[in-house]
C-alpha cells in the first residue's frame, strides 16, 4: 500500500521561510494534499496539487512537487506564530479507485518569537 | 462552508461501556470517514461509508462498529471500551472523486478509565 513519510519536528524564528518536507510512494497519477491541525481542533485543508504539476502557490503557500522522486514540500513565507501547527501530508490514488487518503505522521512546526 | 459537528469535544467512559460517537455533516456528502489520532502515530483510518447503510474497514476496526442510517450522519461504536481505545477521534465527509478533499469535524478527545 500507500506510504507517505515526513519529519517530525520542525523549528522557525517568526518572519523566516519554513519548508516542511514528505515524500510519497504510489507512482501512479494521484493527488496531494496539505493540511493544518491547530492544538485541539480538527485539520484543515490548506491546499492541494496533483501529479501533473510542478508548483502551486497560494499567497505566502508554495507546493512544490518533485514527481520523479516523489518528493512534495510546503514552503510558508514569512512565518507567523500563527502558523504553529501539525501540519500533514496526504495523497490521494486516483489509480486504485481508493476512497481513502493516506496520511503522514504530521510535522509539528513551532515558530519561535 | 461545510460543516463536519461531532456530537462531543471530551468524553470519559469506563472500561467495558458501551460508547457512541456522533458525527454529523451539512453538504450532502457521499463519503464519511472515521479516524483516530494518537502521537507518533498521525491517524489511522477506522471505518468509512460511501453511502447510507454502507460501510467499508478501514485500517484498524477491531473494537470498532459503525452505523450510517442517514446520508448526514455516521456513528462509531465502541462495543466494549478498552484502555487503549482512549485517543482522539476525527470524523471527516467529502464528495466521491479526484480533487474532493475531506473536511473535518473538531474531534472528540475521548477518555476510557
Amino acid at each position: 500500500g500507500e506510504d507517505v513519510e515526513q519529519s517530525l519536528f520542525l523549528s522557525v524564528r517568526e518572519g523566516d521561510s519554513s519548508v516542511i518536507n514528505c515524500t510519497y510512494t504510489d507512482s501512479s497519477s494521484t493527488y496531494l494534499y496539505w493540511y493544518k491541525q491547530e492544538p485541539g481542533a480538527g485539520l484543515q485543508l490548506l491546499t492541494y496539487i496533483f501529479s501533473n504539476m510542478d508548483m502551486k502557490q497560494d499567497q505566502r503557500l508554495t507546493v512544490l512537487l518533485n514527481k520523479k522522486d516523489k518528493h512534495l514540500s510546503l514552503r510558508i513565507a514569512d512565518t507567523q506564530t500563527g502558523d504553529s501547527a501539525i501540519y500533514f501530508c496526504a495523497e490521494w490514488d486516483s489509480g486504485a479507485g481508493s476512497y481513502q487518503l493516506t496520511f503522514g505522521k504530521g510535522t509539528k512546526l513551532s515558530v519561535i518569537p | 462552508d461545510v460543516k463536519v459537528t461531532q456530537s462531543s469535544r471530551y468524553l470519559v467512559k469506563r472500561t467495558g461501556e458501551k460508547v457512541f460517537l456522533e458525527c454529523v455533516q451539512d453538504m450532502d456528502h457521499e463519503n464519511m470517514f472515521w479516524y483516530r489520532q494518537d502521537p507518533g502515530l498521525g491517524l489511522r483510518l477506522i471505518y468509512f461509508s460511501y453511502d447510507v447503510k454502507m460501510k467499508e474497514k478501514g485500517d484498524i476496526p477491531e473494537g470498532y462498529s459503525v452505523s450510517r442510517e442517514k446520508k448526514e450522519r455516521f456513528s462509531l461504536i465502541l462495543e466494549s471500551a478498552s484502555t487503549n481505545q482512549t485517543s482522539m477521534y476525527l470524523c471527516a465527509s467529502n464528495i466521491f472523486g479526484p480533487n474532493q478533499p475531506q473536511h473535518f469535524g473538531d474531534g472528540t478527545r475521548l477518555s476510557i478509565l
